[in-house]
């Protein structure tokens, strides 16, 4: 089965500054990589989302980028901010795969210093 | 739009007593429906998934059962808590044609003492 690893497990970054979280991934037909993010108390929400026709995605100050040849996908977030403070879990899924196929990451909790 | 709902939100429970934790979905039809646990504020635990009515898959072994009494509604019960039960438990949907992304309700935090 899949086997998603990522990497760090914990981040501390000064606000302003930038902050890359990465994954690799083991099955190289997995074709879809969301990211979440994770308040304290609360569910997973998803930021992101790429599929492996797609090189880079951006959406404001969140950005994704996947390599298929390493099969290893990065989370950038520019510009940080306090609110960006969170455990992120990256994942991946076969498309066409069982209900069950989306193997998540163990999660970096990211820090944002004021 | 839809909205996933979660509860209770916080329950304590003693060792050996049963459970129950519901989990309803709106806004969307033959929703796959999923639990998960997470243990220490990491790593997500898939115990069980639904694709429909009546169809539950187990990931897991343990003392934890899921059901489906009706198309979004997925309930995660025991007849007996242990200590290693307690955590953080999460529910997620997804579309039944497109079912690659999971969106997770708001959870309900366990603690079994």
């Amino acid at each position: 089965g899949e086997n998603v690893e990522q990497h760090p497990s914990t981040l501390s970054v000064q606000e302003g500054d930038s902050a890359v979280i990465k994954c690799t991934y083991s099955d190289s037909a997995s074709n879809y990589f969301p990211w979440y993010k994770q308040e304290l108390g609360k569910g997973p929400q998803l930021i992101i989302d790429i599929r492996s026709n797609v090189g880079e995605k951006k959406d404001q100050r969140i950005a994704v980028t996947l390599n298929k040849t390493a099969k290893h996908f990065s989370l950038h977030i520019t510009e940080t901010q306090p609110e960006d403070s969170a455990v992120y879990f990256c994942a991946a899924r076969l498309w066409g795969g069982s209900a069950r196929q989306l193997t998540f990451g163990s999660g970096t909790q990211l820090t944002v210093l004021p | 739009s839809q909205t996933i709902h979660q509860w209770p939100a916080t329950l304590v429970q003693p060792v050996g007593s049963p459970l129950s934790l519901e989990c309803t979905v709106e806004g969307t039809s033959n929703p796959n429906l999923y639990w998960y646990r997470q243990a220490a504020g990491r790593g997500l635990q898939l115990l069980f998934y639904s694709v429909g009515i009546g169809q539950i898959s187990s990931e897991v072994p343990q003392n934890l059962s899921a059901s489906r009494p009706q198309d979004r509604q997925f309930i995660l019960s025991s007849k007996k808590l242990l200590l290693s039960d307690s955590g953080f438990y999460l529910c997620a949907w997804a579309h039944s044609a497109n079912r690659e992304t999971q969106y997770f309700g708001p959870g309900t935090r366990l603690l079994v003492l």
